[in-house]
């Protein structure tokens, strides 16, 4: 009964590719984000969705564009890919109902960029 | 401005001892919560606590504590007789109604509890 999902868990491609990341969460929870952890395990917000709804957009490129088909999912699309791009992507879902805003993390996503 | 600040990079302990990871934060939201999470060294997320703003009360699971002081801006978080397994990387985060709440993470203390 897994709670947020990530596929894939890992992703190695060349630079220049186009990837995608996708995030499905079955917690009923209305917000959904996208996080970046990088080599020295900073974690920093990219981007957040509730409902559907882009409400977040951190200073990220535009080569990162996040699309969100219904609530319950929010994938990240990378165009372009660069070597700095290699990190440890994480999705995670919050809030049924006010009061209860913890947000849970998918198990993240390895992209390693040769 | 919203900050987090874990001061401690690595902390080193042997077994059965008792270790305090300290979380400092800044804010101007009056409404916020704070939070911990763990991460093992398979890499995942995993959450441990939550405490709003208006809820000064310190608590107590098991082996794990917090303690919650608004007068100096701090969660501390404290795991006593620790264990091997409870090696892992600690993250504070601040969480601000007035951002959505999207987590401010603190820069993590690396815990190793040897043997």
């Amino acid at each position: 009964d897994t709670a947020v999902s990530q596929t894939p868990k890992y992703l190695v491609t060349q630079m220049g590719n186009d990837k995608s990341i996708k995030c499905e969460q079955n917690l009923g929870h209305d917000t959904m984000y996208w996080y970046k952890q990088d080599s020295k395990k900073f974690l920093k917000i990219m981007f957040s969705y509730n409902n559907k709804e882009l409400i977040i957009n951190e200073t990220v490129p535009n080569r990162f564009s996040p699309k969100s088909p219904d609530k319950a999912h929010l994938n990240l699309h990378i165009n372009s890919l660069e070597l700095g791009d290699s990190a440890v992507y994480f999705c995670a879902s919050c809030c049924a109902a006010s009061g209860q805003e913890t947000q849970y993390f998918g198990p993240g996503t390895r992209l390693l960029v040769l | 401005a919203q900050k987090v600040t874990q001061a401690q990079t690595e902390i080193s302990v042997v077994e059965k001892e008792d270790v305090t990871l300290d979380c400092v934060y800044e804010t101007r939201d009056t409404t916020y919560y704070l939070f911990w999470y763990k991460q093992p060294p398979s890499g995942e997320l995993v959450f441990l606590i939550r405490r709003n703003s208006f809820d000064e009360q310190n608590e107590i699971s098991g082996r794990y504590s917090w303690n919650f002081q608004k007068s100096t801006s701090s969660f501390n978080f404290t795991i006593t007789a620790s264990q091997v397994v409870d090696s892992a990387v600690y993250f504070c985060a601040l969480g601000e109604m007035d951002s959505s709440y999207k987590l401010i993470f603190g820069s993590g203390t690396r815990l190793l509890v040897r043997p």
